[in-house]
């Protein structure tokens, strides 16, 4: 069954360092997006991508975060910066269609700043 | 900005036991989606429903979406410890061509022997 696959799975980095977290989505998706979740809260929004440019993105989503499609497979969510509160799980997600069809979540990195 | 909450937070129950859930919002949403999540791992669908007052089971899940699309509620029949997880419930919005989720403050449901 096809998956979206994320790497790595757990990633430690020092506050102020760069981090870029992978994701291969389903091959024949269209639309993608990064969520992430703070332990022990709710999964948040973080931005979504379509036809190459971001389509929509949400306020944590600040000049720190950049998404990428480098190639044909790859999207990519890059921290410029990174900060202590930027520790959480990070989810990709991607769906085939627009509207009501079932967005296929990774396994997650998560991510640990020290 | 669009909420939604989650009753219970943590629930506790004998395997055996019938339970409810109960995912309420101030917004409309185009579709409400409910997922599980193991620990670690990423959200997995269990359901979409789309119509106002539309009803779907999953062998002993039953989801119902309100008539007005602002809650919903994941009702489990005769629970086992395997239905141990976080329940999440996420509202569909649509903007242009940009959708998103926006995601409930979760349920952990606990089945004991």
């Amino acid at each position: 069954e096809p998956e979206v696959t994320q790497t790595p799975s757990h990633q430690v980095t020092q506050m102020g360092q760069e981090v870029i977290l992978r994701c291969v989505p389903i091959s024949n998706h269209l639309y993608f997006y990064w969520y992430r979740q703070i332990l022990g809260q709710k999964v948040e929004f973080l931005v979504s991508f379509y036809n190459n440019e971001i389509s929509e993105k949400s306020e944590i989503f600040d000049d720190q975060f950049s998404v990428e499609r480098p190639d044909g497979s790859n999207f990519t969510l890059k921290i410029r910066s990174t900060k202590l509160e930027d520790s959480a799980m990070y989810f990709c997600a991607s769906k085939q269609g627009f509207s009501n069809t079932e967005a296929f979540f990774g396994q997650g990195t998560r991510l640990t700043v020290v | 900005t669009q909420l939604l909450e989650q009753s219970p937070q943590f629930l506790s129950i004998q395997e055996g036991e019938n339970l409810t859930v109960y995912c309420n919002s101030s917004s409309v949403f185009s579709s409400l989606q409910w997922y599980r999540q193991e620990p670690g791992e990423g959200p997995v669908l269990l359901v979409t429903v789309v119509t106002g007052g539309e009803v779907k089971k999953l062998k002993r899940l039953t989801f119902q979406f309100g008539d007005a699309r602002k809650d919903s509620s994941l009702h489990i029949t005769a629970a086992q410890p395997g239905d141990t997880g976080l329940y999440l419930c996420a509202g569909a919005s649509y903007t242009g061509t940009a959708s998103k989720l926006t995601f409930g403050t979760g349920t952990r449901l606990q089945v004991t022997l």
